[in-house]
């Protein structure tokens, strides 16, 4: 089936360790996006990447990174200088990056990340 | 910056009944608008999209919405709610010409009760 696919599910994290969430999409869509949810504000973008090797920052950044060497992969690291870090994080992918009506925005099932 | 809001964080109704989920949007240009739909501990599942066609839109599940620039609302209705329709409710927007960046509301959690 196709999709993306996000793990692990749930995550512990202990105080100043960098930990590292997978996003994998089989769809063949050129754009990726990280999503960060936190209980009453909505989604907010933290990164996104239009096409293989290359990323943007989104709205909240600071303390993340990304890599997009593989078009199906758009792993996101959380470094210990995010100083919030638990929430739901969301990876999502569209066919491609720009204003056609068509290019939906698809999301994965999410992972929760607990620091501890 | 185009931003959205979404009236109401919870909204209940009985099985039946009708759904109005209300989402009004402030954005510089012509925007496209989407309504997503949030199951417990699940991702986002696009429920229907709104790109500058037809300004009544019908999606998954028997929802719609209606585009009405003059108010600046997107607002979601179905005309009998169903216990399998509680939920959290997303509204969002994009630009036009950057179609692949959207601005989410913060949500309203629906409550479907008997």
């Amino acid at each position: 089936d196709g999709g993306i696919t996000q793990s692990p599910k749930y995550l512990f994290r202990k105080e100043g360790q960098n930990v590292t969430l997978s996003c994998e999409q089989n769809l063949n869509h050129d754009a990726m996006y990280w999503y960060r949810q936190d209980p009453g504000q909505g989604l907010r973008l933290i990164y996104y990447s239009q096409i293989v090797n290359d990323f943007q920052k989104g709205d909240i950044a600071e303390g993340y990174s990304v890599s997009r060497e593989k078009k199906e992969s758009f792993p996101l690291t959380v470094t210990s200088a995010q100083k919030n870090p638990t929430a739901f994080y969301l990876c999502a992918s569209s066919p491609r990056w720009g204003e056609l009506p068509g290019n939906t925005i698809y999301f994965g099932e999410g992972s929760w990340l607990t620091v501890v | 910056a185009q931003s959205v809001t979404q009236l109401g964080s919870h909204v209940s109704v009985s099985e039946g009944a009708l759904v109005l989920l209300r989402c009004n949007y402030s954005s510089s240009v012509p925007p496209y608008l989407f309504w997503y739909v949030q199951y417990p501990n699940q991702g986002l599942q696009l429920l229907l999209k709104y790109t500058s066609a037809a300004t009544l839109v019908k999606g998954i599940n028997g929802f719609e919405a209606e585009f009405k620039k003059s108010e600046t609302s997107f607002h979601l209705t179905k005309p009998s709610a169903h216990m399998s329709d509680a939920a959290e409710y997303f509204c969002a927007v994009s630009d036009a010409g950057t179609a692949s960046k959207l601005t989410f509301g913060t949500g309203t959690r629906l409550q479907v009760t008997l």
